[in-house]
């Protein structure tokens, strides 16, 4: 089975603090993907990386940047976070022999609260 | 750019019948998937069914079945003999067929499933 963990079930935070959400992979795939969920609004993108060291910028990039070191990680950083920001941050992968054929694994969520 | 609509927020169905979940998405391209997405209270995302654009015949897993009706742009997920264990939020999400690229999904606003014993 495939296994997408998060670093953080939940995480309070002060505003302007430097925000890091690490997400980890166990099946060597390709592509991973940073979403954030808010209420009546779905899942929206805001980074992804198709290999180490790449990344696009997905809908909602702004006030984000990611960092893909290493194959099984992919971590979503907040410069300065702001209240805006809180929100539940959803973590995927997925194999990566094509975009939207691969079926994309998620992570069980990071519940960010900017006070 | 793509959309995907939702437009039940919530639906609720007796135990052991059948609901129907609907989603319509829009697009301009021919190659693309189609992803039914379930999210438990617990928070983890599990695929429940998938469905590729070129493929005419409606995917099925188990009580779960889709129809898909690519020229009405349409993708609705019939659950039978509703479980308990059904009850979630579920996403409907489009995918396109990128070639060897990376790209994200577009999900819908999600459907509340609550189950009445």
């Amino acid at each position: 089975d495939v296994k997408v963990t998060q670093s953080s079930r939940y995480l309070v935070k002060r505003t302007g603090e430097k925000v890091f959400l690490e997400c980890v992979q166990d099946m060597d795939h390709e592509n991973m993907f940073w979403y954030r969920q808010d209420p009546g609004l779905g899942l929206r993108l805001i980074y992804f990386s198709y290999d180490v060291k790449m990344k696009e910028k997905g809908d909602i990039p702004e006030g984000y940047s990611v960092s893909r070191e290493k194959k099984e990680r992919f971590s979503l950083i907040l410069e300065s976070a702001s209240t805006n920001q809180t929100s539940m941050y959803l973590c995927a992968s997925s194999r990566g022999l094509a975009g939207g054929e691969d079926t994309q694994y998620f992570g069980p969520g990071t519940r960010l609260t900017v006070l | 750019a793509q959309t995907v609509t939702q437009s039940q927020p919530e639906m609720s169905v007796q135990e052991a019948e059948t609901v129907t979940l609907s989603c319509t998405y829009d697009t301009s391209e021919s190659d693309y998937y189609l992803f039914w997405y379930k999210q438990p209270p617990s928070r983890q995302m599990i695929l429940v069914i998938r469905q590729e654009a070129y493929k005419q015949q409606n995917a099925t897993e188990n009580r779960f079945s889709v129809n898909f009706q690519k020229a009405a742009k349409s993708f609705s997920l019939k659950i039978s003999d509703s479980q308990l264990g059904d009850a979630a939020m579920y996403f409907c999400a489009y995918g396109l067929y990128s070639g060897g690229g990376a790209d994200g999904l577009t999900f819908g606003k999600g459907t509340h499933l609550i189950i009445q014993p």
